[in-house]
């Protein structure tokens, strides 16, 4: 079964612009979460989608949003962004939303955005 | 919210000695406790995790121990070899709906001398 594949691997962009980065989850997996690592802050939840809705949302500002599709493809959006965005991007899938037994996050390999 | 405080942040032990990484959580509603492992250039992995029912896990060389009293849980790695040079997370949080994903620690580099 493939694991979690998050595209591009890779993203350099300027400050102001803006940014989409998609998760595509484990075949039969209805739930996406978005983290985003640095070396200063650690590993920090963005946001979680299940059912095409989200359900949660980490302390960020709300240039930080996503959406996800009825196939549970999920992306993330980052406008304006600020030279502080440059990040690991990792995302996360689940069977099920919320994380009881049985219901355990996977991460996909991150994509790395670097903004100047 | 909750906060997740884990040492020490690194870690260097001989090949074959025993490694333990421990963490501290502040939040007694939260009752899931997983740990990640990072190697260079990928994602984390899901190795082991205990949920607050458990006082302790273990699989094949790895063992999480919870003491929820104390609201603390370490990572238990025996026989260390080589491949287990990585970075670890360990991380807390809420089960079921209404979770607000996991907040993580900062991390623990463990090295591995040969």
């Amino acid at each position: 079964k493939a694991g979690v594949t998050q595209t591009p691997r890779y993203l350099i962009k300027t400050r102001g612009q803006q940014v989409t980065l998609s998760c595509s989850p484990i075949s039969g997996h209805r739930s996406v979460s978005w983290y985003q690592q640095t070396p200063g802050q650690g590993l920090q939840f963005l946001f979680e989608y299940f059912s095409e809705t989200q359900r949660n949302k980490g302390n960020f500002p709300g240039r930080f949003s996503g959406r996800q599709f009825s196939n549970s493809r999920s992306e993330m959006n980052v406008s304006t962004l600020e030279l502080g965005d440059s990040a690991l991007y990792l995302c996360a899938s689940s069977l099920a939303a919320g994380l009881a037994g049985g219901n355990e996050q996977f991460f996909g390999p991150g994509t790395r955005l670097t903004v100047l | 919210g909750e906060n997740v405080e884990q040492h020490p942040s690194t870690l260097s032990v001989q090949e074959g000695d025993s490694a333990v990484i421990k963490c501290t959580y502040s939040d007694s509603a939260s009752n899931y406790f997983p740990w990640y492992k990072q190697e260079l250039g990928k994602g984390p992995q899901l190795i082991i995790d205990i949920r607050s029912n458990v006082g302790e896990k273990k699989d094949q060389r790895i063992a999480v121990t919870l003491n929820k009293t104390a609201k603390h849980f370490s990572l238990h790695i025996t026989e260390t070899q080589p491949e287990d040079s990585a970075v670890y997370f360990c991380a807390a949080s809420r089960s079921g709906g209404g979770a607000d994903g996991l907040t993580f620690g900062k991390g623990t580099h463990l090295i591995i001398q040969p």
